[in-house]
């Protein structure tokens, strides 16, 4: 019973770099969320998708990218990473908009 | 901006306690009120969850208490456990515009419940 898969679970990046979180789901849900959880500061929605082909901004989408070409994947790209991008990044799934959100574990991200 | 302000930041309570803890919101434009558990090294997973039309809920020990005149919410965790020792986070979601259907985080409450 697999869920929300995020991979990899930590990572370390140098200023500058680029990398690809992975996420994928196995409920054949139509929505898809990518989160960032900052201490004291709850969850932030960066980008959201409805479905495959479709995606659209949430709260703090700056400085990240996201593709769904599938169903089950829904990967979040960071083009030149920063410290201020240094968090712990959820993604989530739901059997529509307005379906309880189902998490993955997270992905522990620190730029140095 | 659509806020959802929570309270505690951080709570310690003993084996069998009563856990309380509060939010507010500041916009009217939310028609689902869940709240999350989340243990370390895990993603926040729903653990009850309230409409505006009910002033509360209950599952077993843990109720939600729900004012919508203050635009206050609040979860109750009775005989408090110490497996229930987690971050929880209160959340609002959105009914209309760019808002439809997405969820407003409150900033969390870590709770330690001693034995």
């Amino acid at each position: 019973n697999a869920g929300v898969t995020q991979t990899p679970k930590f990572r370390i990046l140098k200023i500058g770099q680029s990398m690809t979180l992975q996420c994928a789901q196995d409920m054949n849900h139509n929505y898809m969320y990518w989160y960032r959880q900052d201490p004291g500061m709850g969850l932030k929605l960066i980008y959201y998708s409805v479905g495959a082909g479709i995606t659209d901004k949430g709260e703090v989408p700056n400085g990240y990218n996201v593709s769904r070409s599938t169903t089950e994947d829904f990967p979040l790209r960071l083009e030149l990473a920063a410290p201020s991008q240094t968090s712990v990044y959820f993604c989530a799934s739901s059997n529509g908009g307005r379906q309880p959100q189902h998490f993955g574990d997270g992905t522990r991200l620190s730029i140095l | 901006q659509q806020q959802v302000k929570q309270s505690p930041q951080s709570l310690i309570v003993q084996k069998g306690g009563i856990s309380i803890i509060n939010c507010a919101y500041e916009n009217t434009a939310f028609d689902y009120f869940p709240w999350y558990q989340q243990f370390p090294g895990k993603g926040p997973a729903l653990l009850i969850a309230i409409r505006p039309d009910v002033s509360e809920k209950k599952e077993g020990r843990f109720t939600i208490s729900f004012n919508k005149s203050a635009k206050q919410f609040s979860l109750h965790i009775m005989d408090s456990q110490p497996g229930d020792s987690a971050t929880y986070f209160c959340a609002a979601r959105g009914t209309g515009g760019t808002s439809y259907g997405k969820l407003t985080f409150g900033q969390g409450t870590i709770l330690t419940v001693h034995p």
